[in-house]
């Protein structure tokens, strides 16, 4: 079946304006995580949803990203007020939500702040 | 606080020769889980092993073999016969048994193989 999906691929974006990431998990995957990776750093989690709820937020940067999830499927990752340090790749992953389930992991977005 | 070192940032062999990517962790908890992604180019990350903290038993998978020493924090990944379409960025993770795979990564090595 289909992988994760994830778009933009890539997005460049003036400092000061808002962004929008969006992720489609592998179908029946409950499971959802944000991961940061910034040049030369591995990756950085940001958050994990269980269906449309977020149980854990706790790598969140700072008060301007947000993310959301609706229908158990789609999730989105918002950055407002983009800010040079927050150029990364973002990636998104899905796994089952049994034990420790492997996570499936998207090509990423690329975001590029100038 | 969970923690994972990858002290080689960068290895590069020759085709043909065996490479052993290493990976030390540290965790207060005494059960857990351990992962091996492969980064290649395209930049997707690729699962390839699951090791829980009861199973200390080496596993070998075609040309990947893992070492998992729980005395010594380490669960080490070595390449036997490297082949070109093994370049990439090799990630270990750990995690918490019962987070739902939030993981902790270590920063990566990237083995470059050449002919």
């Amino acid at each position: 079946g289909a992988g994760v999906s994830q778009s933009p691929s890539n997005k460049v974006t003036e400092k000061g304006k808002d962004v929008e990431l969006r992720c489609d998990p592998i179908s029946g995957h409950t499971a959802l995580y944000w991961y940061r990776q910034s040049l030369g750093q591995g990756l950085e989690f940001l958050i994990y949803f269980q269906g449309n709820s977020a149980p854990d937020k706790s790598g969140l940067p700072s008060d301007r990203f947000s993310a959301e999830r609706t229908g158990g499927s789609v999730s989105t990752l918002t950055i407002q007020r983009t800010q040079q340090e927050d150029s990364a790749v973002y990636l998104c992953a899905s796994s089952l939500l049994m034990g420790n389930s492997p996570l499936h992991f998207g090509n990423g977005t690329r975001l590029t702040v100038t | 606080a969970q923690k994972v070192t990858q002290a080689q940032t960068e290895i590069s062999v020759v085709e043909k020769e065996d490479v052993t990517l290493d990976c030390v962790y540290e965790t207060r908890d005494t059960t857990y889980y351990l992962f091996w992604y492969k980064q290649p180019p395209s930049g997707e990350l690729v699962f390839l092993i699951r090791r829980n903290s009861f199973d200390e038993q080496n596993e070998i998978s075609g040309r990947y073999s893992w070492n998992f020493q729980k005395s010594t924090s380490s669960f080490n990944f070595t390449i036997t016969a490297s082949q070109v379409v093994d370049s990439a960025v090799y990630f270990c993770a750990l995690s918490e048994i019962g987070t739902a795979s939030k993981l902790t990564f270590g920063t990566g090595t990237r083995l470059q193989v050449t002919l």
